[in-house]
């Protein structure tokens, strides 16, 4: 049974540049959020997606967006990026409907923004 | 909002003996989650030991043990035995209980377990 996967582990993207970073969620799991790790820092919630609509927002610009597809998979899309972008990017995985239940992360996607 | 405080920055500890990671949060919330998360190079969070707020009995985990006192919004993390694998960064987070909030952490900053031989 496949944990949460991310893509890419890496990259490197200049500023003023959009990027597009990819999460699969644990087998069973039809939610997914997204968390924002600065260097020495704890995840910041970015938002959560269930039934291919955005539930929840943190306190992230607009410039921040995403998108979940009927299979649960789901995209962060950043626009325009800062250098204040670089930062670990977490995905993680639950259910909707069942706040007990255990959330899965993956290994996150390395973003350096130059 | 909820705010989680973890106020010890670095903790170092030998192998074989025992240490206690320290959380306070804040929530007007009665029921809730709490958690501790472990962080290690791979960067991959692994969870370690979660709390429900309705239950007064501490969660176990082997050798990991919590202390949560509900009134004075404490929970903090006891390691006993320490072990070199032990040695991470541990995050305290909150989860609210209520529906369509499953999967919004708010983590701590943060405590570097350091376990020396």
């Amino acid at each position: 049974d496949a944990g949460v996967t991310q893509s890419p582990t890496h990259l490197i993207k200049t500023r003023g540049q959009q990027v597009t970073l990819r999460c699969s969620p644990k087998s069973g799991h039809d939610t997914v959020s997204w968390y924002q790790q600065a260097l020495g820092q704890g995840p910041q919630f970015i938002f959560q997606y269930y039934e291919e609509e955005e539930r929840q927002r943190g306190n992230f610009p607009d410039r921040f967006s995403g998108h979940q597809f009927p299979n649960y998979s789901s995209e962060l899309n950043v626009n325009a990026l800062l250098l204040g972008d670089s930062a670990l990017y977490l995905c993680a995985s639950s259910t909707y409907d069942r706040p007990g239940n255990t959330i899965y992360f993956g290994e996150g996607s390395w973003l350096t923004v130059v | 909002a909820q705010t989680v405080t973890q106020s010890q920055p670095e903790m170092s500890v030998q192998e074989a003996e025992t240490v206690t990671l320290s959380c306070t949060y804040d929530t007007s919330e009665s029921d809730y989650y709490l958690f501790w998360y472990k962080q290690p190079p791979s960067r991959q969070m692994i969870l370690v030991i979660r709390q429900e707020a309705y239950k007064q009995q501490n969660a176990t985990e082997n050798r990991f043990s919590v202390n949560f006192q509900k009134a004075a919004k404490s929970f903090s993390l006891k390691i006993s035995d320490s072990q070199l694998g032990d040695a991470a960064m541990y995050f305290c987070a909150y989860r609210s209980a209520e529906t369509g909030t499953a999967s919004k952490l708010t983590f701590g900053t943060g405590t570097r377990l350091q376990v020396t031989l």
